[in-house]
């Protein structure tokens, strides 16, 4: 199976700070990769996905990249909305739709 | 509008069955195929299998595969997770997820969640 390393699990910012969050494949999965966003008592919501497509309604401060195993997704000016837990999920190994462990976005 | 929405809370003792529900609405339910997550208390997301109700081709992950059944109803636009016997570790939020048709096969919408708690 297709392991997903995610980094860093935990992070504290500042509403307008200029954050990164980093995912790892363990293999190649060209650009089959998603993240989703999770606040508390939610179901996740999709924000990008193959990589650096942004979803429809989604902000524009956020932005993915990458291909093959590293990815990244960024979020150009924290607002107070942002704060939430990120995964990334890999669609390259179907069904078998691998997610990263998790980051916690908290408010510093 | 397309909907998932999910059976209520359960509370069952170890060794018990459990069925629980997915409804979709405001889209072709054999069309998509259907996934279900798992989310331990104060943990992060796990892929537990997909199927696609046009014609119940159902996929398991590895880790699941055998705790679990996936099944759907097409009459119905209703997919189903169900244990046969529970264990106190099956204590979690279940959410299904809809799958978009085709690349990059991503998940965009949810359904609110399923709160399985486990307990003697």
């Amino acid at each position: 199976d297709i392991q997903m390393t995610q980094s860093p699990s935990s992070l504290s910012a500042s509403v307008g700070d200029r954050v990164t969050i980093t995912c790892r494949a363990s293999q190649s999965i060209s650009s089959y990769l998603n993240w989703y966003q999770q606040k508390p008592g939610k179901a996740p919501k999709v924000l990008i996905y193959a990589a650096s497509s942004l979803q429809s309604g989604v902000p524009s401060r956020f932005s993915g990249s990458g291909s093959g195993t590293d990815f990244t997704l960024t979020i150009s000016s924290l607002q107070p909305e942002d704060f939430a837990t990120y995964y990334c999920q890999q669609s390259y190994s179907t069904p078998r739709y691998s997610f990263g462990q998790g980051t916690k976005l908290e408010i510093k | 509008e397309v909907q998932l929405v999910q059976s209520g809370a359960e509370v069952k003792k170890p060794g018990e069955s459990l069925k629980i529900s997915c409804k979709g609405s405001g889209y072709s339910f054999t069309s998509y195929w259907i996934g279900w997550v798992r989310q331990m208390p104060g943990k992060g997301l796990e892929w537990m299998g997909i199927i696609y109700p046009g014609d119940s081709d159902t996929r398991y992950s590895p880790s699941f595969q055998g705790q679990v059944t996936i099944s759907a109803d097409k009459s119905i636009s209703t997919a189903y997770l169900q244990w046969s016997s529970l264990k106190a570790s099956d204590t979690a939020m279940y959410y299904c997820a809809r799958r978009i048709q085709v690349w990059p096969y991503y998940f965009d919408y949810w359904g609110q969640g399923t709160l399985v708690t486990v307990s003697s």
